[in-house]
């Protein structure tokens, strides 16, 4: 399996507070993604990043920013945490000259 | 813009029967496409890729797909359906120089004992 762990894994905020979720990589892949899973819409696509410092907006990034500052490291922060971002928070990584992705666990966020 | 389809978002097959999961794709260049399968409360996995090579493909856990540019699809097949099969399926497309994938809705897939 691909080393991509997430944290964490389960959070429960409240909203209009902040959340800031990790995804850590030990593969020294030079993409990564993060998406959001919602019954009935699939994965979307947040933000994504093709190396340190460079990320770029995905269909649904309204509301989240995204950093990267080293290989190994992409988070994703909800500045003011809505009921409409509860979902499950997939971080993905990939390599050229493969366009497959590698998942991580998922982080699942309930915002009340 | 590329996307995909995936017909019956609920699948249901008999244990030993036979497994179609289908996809449908629209790309104005040469798509690559991907089967992905997620157990409950796991990330995804990928069970095939196709990227331009052998049109059939096959993949782990004994699933196989078929890629046809004359009806847009990549269905997902397996001759014989294992209790152990009962996930959610998503089938992906990208293309060369596009390093995001685009997600189907996905299929969940229940094996009646």
């Amino acid at each position: 399996d691909a080393g991509i762990t997430q944290s964490p894994r389960h959070k429960v905020t409240e909203t209009g507070t902040p959340v800031t979720l990790r995804c850590h990589q030990t593969e020294n892949h030079r993409y990564m993604y993060w998406y959001r899973q919602d019954p009935g819409h699939g994965l979307r696509l947040i933000h994504y990043s093709y190396g340190v410092k460079d990320t770029d907006k995905g269909e649904v990034s309204d509301g989240y920013s995204v950093s990267r500052s080293k290989t190994e490291d992409f988070l994703l922060t909800l500045e003011s945490a809505t009921s409409s971002q509860t979902s499950v928070y997939f971080c993905a990584i990939s390599a050229p000259p493969s366009y497959e992705q590698y998942f991580g666990p998922g982080t699942r966020l309930t915002v009340t | 813009a590329q996307s995909v389809t995936q017909l019956g978002s609920h699948v249901s097959v008999s244990e030993g029967a036979l497994v179609l999961l289908r996809c449908n794709y629209s790309s104005s260049v040469p798509p690559y496409l991907f089967w992905y399968v997620q157990y409950p409360n796991q990330g995804l996995q990928l069970l095939l890729k196709y990227t331009s090579a052998a049109t059939l493909v096959k993949g782990i856990n004994g699933f196989e797909a078929e890629f046809k540019k004359s009806e847009t699809s990549f269905h997902l097949t397996k001759p014989s359906a294992h209790m152990s099969d009962a996930a959610e399926y998503f089938c992906a497309v990208t293309s060369f120089g596009n390093e995001k994938l685009t997600f189907g809705t996905g299929t969940r897939l229940t094996i009646i004992p």
